[in-house]
């Protein structure tokens, strides 16, 4: 059955205080790993997309990798304003995305 | 660009009353989605669009109907709600279907059946 699991459910930070979020999944035929972030009461927002194993993508203080197995986001010197909940996606087939249950961080002053 | 737009953003039903949550997006985008979101789940297709005029059913769509006259609009339709369908509803799109193309989502419509 494919599936994607997301650890830890909740992270709270000190501002400044690197850490990873996690993703791993079990799906047939992997064709993209996204990432999104969703803010309280909005949509969700696209941030990557990884496409093979060993593929890393930055923006600002994120950086998304891939392995075989799982997806890290990594947040260098996260700021306040990084606190949202993070979701990952995969993809295997035209509509097949498969969600996971997101990562809630909040990072404190 | 507004992007995709959803409404209403809160919505309160009885139980067996019907509504329709409406979705627009103004991107040109031929593929569009209807998702659920639960608390501790992940999102959940309903139905999706490929073009004016075909829908498919996603994983979890009893309960739900969908039509799609236009490019622009992809209205979700309750018929008879119940306690299960309070959820939070997400509305997307996509220029393609590939891995390249990801989904822009509305900011969601929140529904209770009580």
């Amino acid at each position: 059955e494919d599936q994607v699991t997301q650890s830890p459910e909740a992270l709270r930070l000190q501002e400044g205080e690197s850490s990873s979020l996690n993703c791993s999944y079990t799906v047939s035929g992997l064709r993209g790993l996204f990432w999104y972030r969703q803010d309280p009461g909005k949509g969700p927002e696209f941030l990557f997309t990884l496409y093979s194993a060993g593929e890393e993508k930055e923006k600002e203080r994120l950086k998304a990798t891939l392995t075989k197995k799982e997806s890290f986001l990594h947040i260098t010197a996260p700021k306040p304003e990084d606190s949202a909940t993070y979701l990952c996606a995969a993809q295997t087939g035209a509509n097949n995305l498969f969600f996971g249950t997101g990562t809630r961080l909040t990072v404190i002053p | 660009n507004a992007g995709v737009t959803q409404t209403p953003k809160f919505r309160i039903l009885k139980i067996g009353q019907s509504m329709t949550l409406q979705c627009a997006q103004d991107m040109n985008h031929n593929y569009m989605y209807w998702y659920r979101q639960d608390p501790g789940m992940g999102l959940k297709l309903i139905y999706y669009s490929v073009g004016a005029g075909i829908t498919d059913k996603g994983e979890v769509p009893n309960g739900y109907n969908v039509s799609r006259s236009t490019t622009e609009d992809f209205p979700l339709r309750l018929e008879l709600a119940a306690p299960s369908q309070t959820s939070v509803y997400f509305c997307a799109s996509s220029y393609s279907t590939g891995a390249n193309s990801p989904l822009h989502f509305g900011n969601g419509t929140r529904l209770t059946v009580t």
